[in-house]
C-alpha cells in the first residue's frame, strides 16, 4: 500500500512569504505528527493530531506556524512571513492505533532565501 | 529540544565489521525506539524496546536498554555498505500519549 506522501518535495520562498506544505497519511492512521528537521539534527517535534483534534502544538516554534487536519486524514502545515530558521526539512508522520511506531514520509525541504 | 544524545556523532568502519552506537535521555521513559535515517529511504523504523526489557534482537540488529542508567545501545553485526545512514534513538516520555523525542544521531558510514 502507499505510505505517507508529502508534497511538494521541495519548496523555496522568500523571506516574508506564506507556505503551505502538504502531508497525506496512510489510510486508517489515527495519529498525525509534525515535525522540524535542521540539518545536521534530529527531527523536532511540531504538533500531534488525533483525528481532526489537534492535541498537542507544544512545538510550533511561533505564532506564524499553523497546523490543521479538518476531515482527520490530510493535514496542511502552514507558515506565515517565512524567516530564514525556517529553513528546514519538515517531516510528517502517521500511526495506527495501539502501535508505537510512526511511518515517516520523505519530508518537504523548505528554504527561505 | 532534543531528549537524546547519541555517541558517537560519527562512526565509520569497514564491511563486515560491528557498529556500535549509543544513546543518552534525561527523563524516565515507556520504550525507546531506534530509527534510521538515508537519503534513499526516509526515516525507518528498526527496533522498539520497552522499559522493563533489557535486550532486544532483531537480525542483525541488538538493542540493550539500561533505565537506571538511562541509556541504550544499538549494535549492527556484519555491517553491509547498505547500513550508511544516519541513526537516532526516539523516547516517549512515562505516562505521555506516545509522542516520541528523538536524540542527536549518529552518522554510520560503512565502507565497502
Amino acid at each position: 500500500g502507499a505510505g505517507v506522501s508529502q508534497s511538494p518535495r521541495y519548496k523555496v520562498a522568500k523571506r516574508g512569504q506564506d507556505v503551505a506544505l502538504r502531508c497525506d497519511p496512510i489510510s486508517g492512521h489515527v495519529s498525525l505528527f509534525w515535525y522540524q528537521q535542521a540539518l545536521g539534527q534530529g527531527p523536532e517535534f511540531l504538533t500531534y493530531f488525533q483525528n481532526e483534534a489537534q492535541l498537542d502544538k507544544s512545538g510550533l516554534p511561533s505564532d506564524r506556524f499553523f497546523a490543521e487536519r479538518p476531515e482527520g486524514s490530510v493535514s496542511t502545515l502552514k507558515i506565515q512571513r517565512t524567516q530564514q530558521e525556517d529553513s528546514a526539512v519538515y517531516l510528517c508522520a502517521s500511526k495506527p492505533p495501539g502501535v508505537y511506531e510512526q511511518y515517516f514520509g520523505p519530508g518537504t525541504r523548505l528554504t527561505v532565501t | 529540544s532534543q531528549q537524546g544524545e547519541e555517541d558517537p556523532q560519527a562512526l565509520s568502519i569497514q564491511e563486515g565489521e560491528n557498529a556500535t552506537m549509543n544513546c543518552s535521555y534525561k527523563t524516565s521513559i515507556n520504550n525507546l525506539q531506534w530509527y534510521r535515517q538515508n537519503s534513499g529511504r526516509g526515516l525507518v523504523h528498526l527496533i522498539l524496546i520497552r522499559s522493563n526489557e533489557r535486550e532486544k534482537h532483531s537480525g542483525r540488529l541488538r538493542v540493550t536498554l539500561d533505565t537506571s542508567k538511562k541509556s541504550s545501545s544499538l549494535l549492527i553485526t556484519a555491517s553491509r555498505a547498505a547500513d550508511t545512514a544516519s541513526y537516532f534513538c526516539a523516547t516517549d516520555a512515562a505516562g505521555g500519549y506516545q509522542k516520541v523525542t528523538f536524540g542527536t544521531g549518529t552518522k554510520l558510514q560503512v565502507i565497502p
